[in-house]
């Protein structure tokens, strides 16, 4: 079965700073990955995800994404926060063959004028 | 295009009531998903519906059902609701059983049970 940790249930930085999400999988096959955001009282948007194509892989609002296979990881990115990234973010897992997507529990990221 | 729609949006019960949470997917999506999303928690997978047919589900008690209508819509019941059902529940929908292309959410349903 697929797992997904996710270290640090909350992140602060400051608006201009780089973020940091950090996100290690555990899959038996190659694994697709995604990031989501969640804003308050929202549903999930997805921000980015690997397919087994390029291992950095870009997404929406800046982010981006590195696949490394040697160290189980795929943590989520962005050169400089802006207060309006202030969210929960959600890693997830899921494998060829008709599985469901497994989530972490999430980090949420607060950013500090 | 109109993304996928989730009704209501908040809702209110007691224990031991049925609950019937609703769920329109995307234009052509074929397939939905429902994930159960408990407050400070990551979501977790409940049903996933394609054509019409169960293709898959999550570890959650038989009170939990669903099915899919031939429009591709999809309903989500709770029979005998307990205060531990109080969560955000979210659809998913994607064009086939297996979207590697990411699965598109809606906004939840968000259910407290008193």
């Amino acid at each position: 079965a697929q797992s997904v940790t996710q270290l640090g249930s909350h992140v602060s930085v400051s608006e201009g700073a780089l973020v940091l999400l950090r996100c290690n999988y555990s899959s038996s096959v190659p694994p697709y990955l995604f990031w989501y955001v969640q804003y308050p009282n929202q549903g999930l948007q997805l921000l980015l995800k690997y397919t087994s194509a390029a291992t950095l892989v870009k997404g929406i609002n800046g982010f981006e994404a590195e696949f490394k296979k040697s160290e189980t990881s795929f943590h989520l990115t962005k050169p400089s926060a802006h207060m309006r990234d202030a969210a929960e973010y959600f890693c997830a897992v899921s494998v060829p063959g008709n599985t469901p997507l497994v989530f972490g529990k999430g980090t949420r990221l607060s950013v500090i004028a | 295009d109109a993304g996928v729609t989730q009704s209501p949006t908040h809702l209110i019960k007691t224990r031991g009531q049925h609950v019937t949470l609703r769920c329109s997917p995307i234009s052509g999506h074929k397939s939905v998903s429902w994930y159960q999303q408990v407050l400070g928690q990551g979501p977790q997978f409940i049903f996933q519906y394609y054509e019409k047919e169960e293709r898959g589900r999550g570890n959650f008690p038989d009170r939990f059902s669903a099915r899919q209508f031939p429009n591709y819509s999809s309903e989500l019941n709770v029979n005998a609701l307990l205060l531990g059902d109080s969560a955000l529940y979210l659809c998913a929908s994607n064009p086939i059983v297996q979207d590697i292309h990411g699965y598109t959410f809606g906004s939840g349903t968000r259910l407290t049970v008193v």
